[in-house]
């Protein structure tokens, strides 16, 4: 597996709190993804990064913010939890010589 | 933007058999087409890929095609084993900055 892991892997928390996941990889690749997948949804966008501080919206932004500060680091913010968000992210990269992306393991969110 | 759709969105096949699923793309534009395994509670995998300039690309038991005309592609397993049991996702993206998957396909392979 291409070097990418999130943080927390499983995280319950409750409406209205704001919750951040983590992305890191250390292949140093241009750009990072966070997606969300939901049963019948496939993965849908949320936010990308082309580069430091480089971020645009996806398909279902709202709700959301990011921030890149390093290459390595991508982080996802949910401002106020919703139970609408409760859903696996997957965070991704690509950006090698053929630019393929590549997934992290996912982190399993549930807001009660 | 780009819409891809994928079918069918559920495949069951005897093992041995072969399985086919289907894309269709929007954007005249696409020119790098992914394809993703994803098991029960795992990330998703890039089991092969095709870009434009190529049309058809195999790799053991699976292989690619593409048609730019009629901006359709395909994922062709072979030979089916229990272990392809798994959800297949396309995908499509002309700039490498964003790509846009389809619903995905969850394949069972009966023994």
């Amino acid at each position: 597996d291409a070097g990418i892991t999130q943080s927390p892997r499983h995280k319950v928390t409750e409406t209205g709190t704001p919750v951040t996941l983590r992305c890191h990889q250390t292949e140093n690749h241009r750009y990072m993804y966070w997606y969300r997948q939901d049963p019948g949804h496939g993965l849908r966008l949320i936010h990308y990064s082309y580069g430091v501080k480089d971020t645009d919206k996806g398909e279902v932004s709202d709700g959301y913010s990011v921030s890149r500060s390093k290459t390595e680091d991508f982080l996802l913010t949910l401002e106020s939890a919703t139970s609408s968000q409760t859903s696996v992210y997957f965070c991704a990269i690509a950006g090698g010589f053929n630019n393929e992306q590549f997934f992290g393991p996912g982190t399993r969110l549930t807001v009660l | 933007g780009e819409n891809v759709e994928q079918h069918p969105s559920t495949l069951s096949v005897q093992e041995g058999d072969s399985a086919v699923i289907k894309c269709t793309y929007s954007d005249s534009a696409s020119n790098y087409f992914p394809w993703y395994k994803q098991e029960l509670g795992k990330r998703p995998q890039l089991i092969i890929d095709i870009r434009s300039n190529v049309g058809e690309k195999k790799d053991q038991r699976i292989a690619v095609t593409l048609n730019k005309t009629a901006k359709h592609f395909s994922l062709h397993i072979t030979e089916t084993q229990p272990e392809d049991s798994a959800v297949y996702f396309c995908a499509a993206t002309n700039t490498g900055n964003q790509f846009y998957f389809g619903t995905g396909t969850s394949l069972t392979v009966i023994p």
